[in-house]
């Protein structure tokens, strides 16, 4: 079992749809989570970051935690074509140092 | 602003070659950090660096060593490439102690060996 999970998806929505990507993780120490976006051979770009409990919002990006049900994750508002992209969620786990943590991905297709 | 420098960009070797991966951070980042990505995989934890020094180690080869010198910057070394080393190679850089260790990506290296 990988340390964070995610669905593979694809997951597919309509233009100005609400995307919801879902992440779990194993480690109760975890301690700081991220999501990234990836496009087809780019690098990974830093969307958000969230460390306590509850929502954080940026723009169109809002990131939930719950960490009691060692679950995070990120809602897409009016969501765009060009938001379609491999989203990673990334943990960084205290024993395991500063390195984080990914899971696989979702894939997220937004349909025009 | 500033973002995460790596050279070169693309890079074609043999089999038992050897390869030097560059990486600059952002300016007064002092935390490094090298990743492996394989086709259709998420990213892979090399090694990192804080301050010159050495600060966590992953699933890099013995075949591989790195470093960051005085200006912060970090080289990768691949010696004896096997094929199974083509993969992009992303360095990311923080702020580490004092920061949110927020990790910046560079625009990756890709390595294709032959």
């Amino acid at each position: 079992q990988k340390e964070v999970e995610q669905n593979s998806g694809p997951l597919s929505v309509p233009e100005g749809a609400i995307a919801s990507l879902n992440c779990t993780y194993s480690d109760r120490g975890s301690q700081s989570f991220f999501w990234y976006r990836q496009y087809s051979g780019k690098s990974p770009e830093l969307i958000m970051s969230i460390y306590s409990n509850g929502d954080k919002e940026d723009g169109r990006f809002t990131a939930q935690l719950n960490k009691a049900s060692q679950y995070v994750s990120l809602l897409i508002r009016d969501s765009q074509p060009s938001d379609s992209a491999t989203y990673l969620c990334a943990v960084k786990i205290w024993e395991y140092g500063n390195k984080l943590v990914f899971g696989a991905g979702t894939i997220l297709r937004v349909k025009s | 602003a500033a973002g995460v420098i790596q050279s070169p960009r693309h890079l074609i070797k043999e089999k038992r070659e050897t390869a030097t991966l560059k990486c600059y951070p952002i300016p007064r980042h002092d935390t490094v950090y090298w990743y492996q990505q394989g086709p259709g995989q998420d990213p892979q934890f090399l090694i990192s660096f804080y301050e010159k020094m050495q600060s966590d180690k992953g699933s890099i080869p013995d075949r591989f060593s790195a470093q960051q010198f005085s200006d912060y910057h970090s080289e990768l070394n691949m010696s004896s490439l096997e094929l199974g080393d083509s993969a992009l190679y992303f360095c990311a850089s923080s702020l580490g102690a004092t920061g949110t260790y927020e990790q910046y990506f560079g625009p990756g290296t890709r390595l294709t060996v032959t």
